[in-house]
């Protein structure tokens, strides 16, 4: 069963904290993996997608990591600030046209 | 200027009425989907539209039927709708499938009395 985790379920930090946002996903046969951000009462946002080909995805503070071997990718935040608080999801896709499996998402909160 | 847009934002209603639930994208994307985030927060796909044809559709009950009248619009409609109805329902469009980014629209949310 295809299955996406992200652990803890919320995370509060310090503004100016970096801080790494964990996903693992059980399907190795990953075709690519995204990240979300979603505010409160709002829809999906999309951040990085990173390709099975890749590495890593970058975008102004943020840097998204992928690992197939280890069934991993990270969201890096760097230097946070208030208004990155939000809950970040990470979603996995195994093929062309088939469906995103989401994690539960991290919500952050980023104090002034 | 919404690239996806959702109507009505809020639906309250009663057990057993039928309810629609329309999504309409202006960015000229081939794919449209419809997840349903339940109150523990999970999102789930349940829909998936190619140029008007249905690609994926998950283990969802029969009360739903979603229709595509054209590819830039994907609607839900919901008979005999229940108390496990209640959640936020998203839609969201891609250009060439799952693989491109999905873009979003803001959700609309039902709850059934």
């Amino acid at each position: 069963k295809q299955e996406v985790t992200q652990i803890p379920a919320a995370l509060s930090v310090p503004e100016g904290e970096n801080l790494v946002l964990n996903c693992s996903f059980t399907d190795s046969a990953i075709y690519n993996l995204q990240w979300f951000r979603q505010d409160p009462g709002k829809g999906l946002t999309s951040l990085l997608l990173i390709q099975s080909s890749q590495r890593e995805q970058t975008s102004g503070r943020l840097n998204a990591s992928l690992d197939k071997s280890s069934g991993r990718s990270t969201l890096y935040i760097a230097a946070s600030q208030p208004g990155d608080s939000a809950t970040y999801l990470c979603a996995e896709q195994t093929g062309a046209n088939s469906k995103l499996t989401f994690g539960k998402g991290i919500t952050l909160s980023v104090r002034p | 200027d919404t690239a996806v847009s959702q109507t009505p934002k809020y639906l309250v209603t009663q057990m057993g009425n039928d309810k629609s639930i329309k999504c309409e994208q202006n960015l000229g994307h081939d794919t449209m989907y419809w997840y349903k985030q339940d109150s523990k927060k999970f999102l789930k796909i349940m829909f998936s539209y190619n140029n008007k044809e249905l690609i994926i559709n998950e283990t969802v009950p029969n009360r739903f039927s979603p229709k595509s009248p054209d590819k830039a619009h994907l609607n839900l409609h919901i008979n005999s709708l229940e108390l496990g109805d209640s959640a936020v329902y998203f839609c969201a469009s891609s250009q060439r499938g799952a693989e491109e980014t999905q873009y979003f629209g803001p959700g609309t949310r039902l709850l059934v009395l």
